[in-house]
């Protein structure tokens, strides 16, 4: 079955960086691209990017950019979210979210990780 | 800023039908891109009700509906459920944003 498996919660203080992985299983790691989404305490859900898990390509949301890298490994089928320059307001439940159907995009996102917290503060 | 917008909250008794709307515009929705749904129980992840505007995930309901017009979508739910109480997010493809996804800004379904 598919799995999408992310890194335990992080504590950071502001300006430093943080690196969330999401290791998946259960289907062709390369087959499907995964996304990234962010949901701060009590707020709605926020898209942050797009990795082919394939070649590695990428494809970040205007508001992140410059301070998100999206990478993958295929050895360990794990996709890395890095945000850099935190501040209090990326105090947030950070998800890895797989694209429904393979080799292609905008289809929604079918499986989901169980959630990140990463709280910024001094 | 969600480019989506819903409605905040709706409520029903159960065994009701309720409608959930989403207004986008002509760079989005009115674009021809794909709707999408999410159910978010509290405390845990999203999971996909609805994908391409009307179809159902194995395992979903048919009480849950999706449909698209224009530059707007809905979803219903019929003969709503205890269970049903939740957050509901649509998503869609927005060319306007360099190429971005963009959520609905989410609506809680309370049973009465």
């Amino acid at each position: 079955q598919v799995q999408l498996v992310q890194s335990g919660a992080e504590v950071k203080k502001p300006g430093a960086s943080v690196k969330v992985s999401c290791k998946a299983s259960g289907y062709t790691f390369t087959s499907y691209y995964m996304h990234w989404v962010r949901q701060a305490p009590g707020q709605g859900l926020e898209w942050m990017g797009i990795i082919n898990p394939s070649g590695g390509s990428t494809n970040y949301a205007q508001k992140f950019q410059g301070r998100v890298t999206m990478t993958r490994d295929t050895s360990t089928t794990t996709v890395y979210m890095e945000l850099s320059s935190l501040r209090s307001e990326d105090t947030a439940v950070y998800y890895c979210a797989r694209e429904h159907e393979s080799t292609t995009v905008t289809t929604g996102f079918d499986y989901w990780g169980q959630g990140t917290l990463v709280t910024v503060s001094s | 800023q969600s480019v989506l917008t819903q409605p905040p909250s709706v409520s029903g008794a159960p065994g009701q039908r309720v409608t959930i709307s989403c207004t986008g515009s002509s760079s989005n929705i009115g674009a021809g891109y794909d709707v999408h749904w999410y159910q978010q129980l509290p405390g845990t992840a999203p999971k996909l009700l609805i994908y391409a505007n009307s179809n159902r995930p194995s395992g979903v309901p048919d009480r849950f509906s999706g449909s698209k017009s224009g530059t707007s979508a809905s979803l219903a739910i019929t003969g709503l459920q205890a269970e049903d109480e939740a957050d509901y997010y649509c998503q869609s493809y927005d060319s306007s944003l360099s190429g971005s996804y963009v959520f609905g800004t989410g609506t809680k379904v309370t049973v009465l």
